[in-house]
């Protein structure tokens, strides 16, 4: 079974700090994971995800196969950040992706 | 040009009522989805369709029926709407290179 995991319900930081928007997963096999964010009843957006290794508007997130994590950062949050963040992680590989299994979602706002 | 396509935007209904939403994809991906967002903001997958055919039915009540007239449309018709199947509906599509959300359909059952 494939479980994915964010801590944090509510995220607050003020602009220019750093953030981190915490994620774990389970799966038994080779894991594909993505961060999406969702701007106010917008629809959900790519982000990132690991196997491309980009940086997207300043965010990063690096997948750490050994803590089974996939931790979203920034160094300077703006207030445009400020959104509703979902990890996922699918499972199928080949031609086409099989079905995301979401995290419980992390509401980030950056105060200015 | 819209990727992913759904139509109602926001649906309003009295219980008891059946109800469908549209999806359409103009990207050429083999498989669509549907999700459902709760009010407490949870995504969860509902149904996925390659080429037209059922791979996924995450338990949900037969209330609810897909159709796939083809590999470019998923539709979602919903019987006997409840006050729980209140959420918000994505449809998705997806191919070797990722996923594509649709806005999203609100429906909110009175």
């Amino acid at each position: 079974a494939q479980r994915v995991t964010q801590p944090e319900k509510l995220l607050s930081v003020f602009k220019g700090a750093p953030v981190e928007l915490k994620c774990n997963y389970s799966y038994s096999g080779s894991p594909e994971l993505f961060w999406y964010v969702q701007y106010s009843r917008q629809r959900l957006q790519l982000l990132l995800r690991h196997i491309s290794r980009e940086s997207i508007k300043g965010f990063t997130a690096d997948l750490n196969k050994g803590e089974t994590s996939f931790h979203l950062k920034k160094p300077f949050a703006q207030e445009e950040d400020s959104a509703m963040y979902y990890c996922a992680l699918s499972a199928a590989g080949g031609t086409s992706y099989g079905k995301l299994t979401f995290g419980q979602g992390t509401i980030l706002t950056v105060h200015p | 040009d819209t990727a992913v396509s759904q139509t109602p935007k926001y649906l309003v209904t009295q219980m008891g009522n059946d109800k469908s939403i549209k999806c359409e994809q103009n990207l050429g991906h083999d498989t669509m989805y549907w999700y459902k967002q709760d009010s407490k903001k949870f995504l969860k997958i509902m149904f996925s369709y390659n080429n037209k055919e059922l791979i996924i039915n995450e338990t949900v009540p037969n209330r609810f029926s897909p159709k796939s007239p083809d590999k470019a449309h998923l539709n979602l018709h919903i019987n006997s709407l409840e006050l729980g199947d209140s959420a918000v509906y994505f449809c998705a599509s997806s191919s070797s290179d990722g996923y594509t959300f649709g806005s999203g359909t609100r429906l909110t059952v009175v």
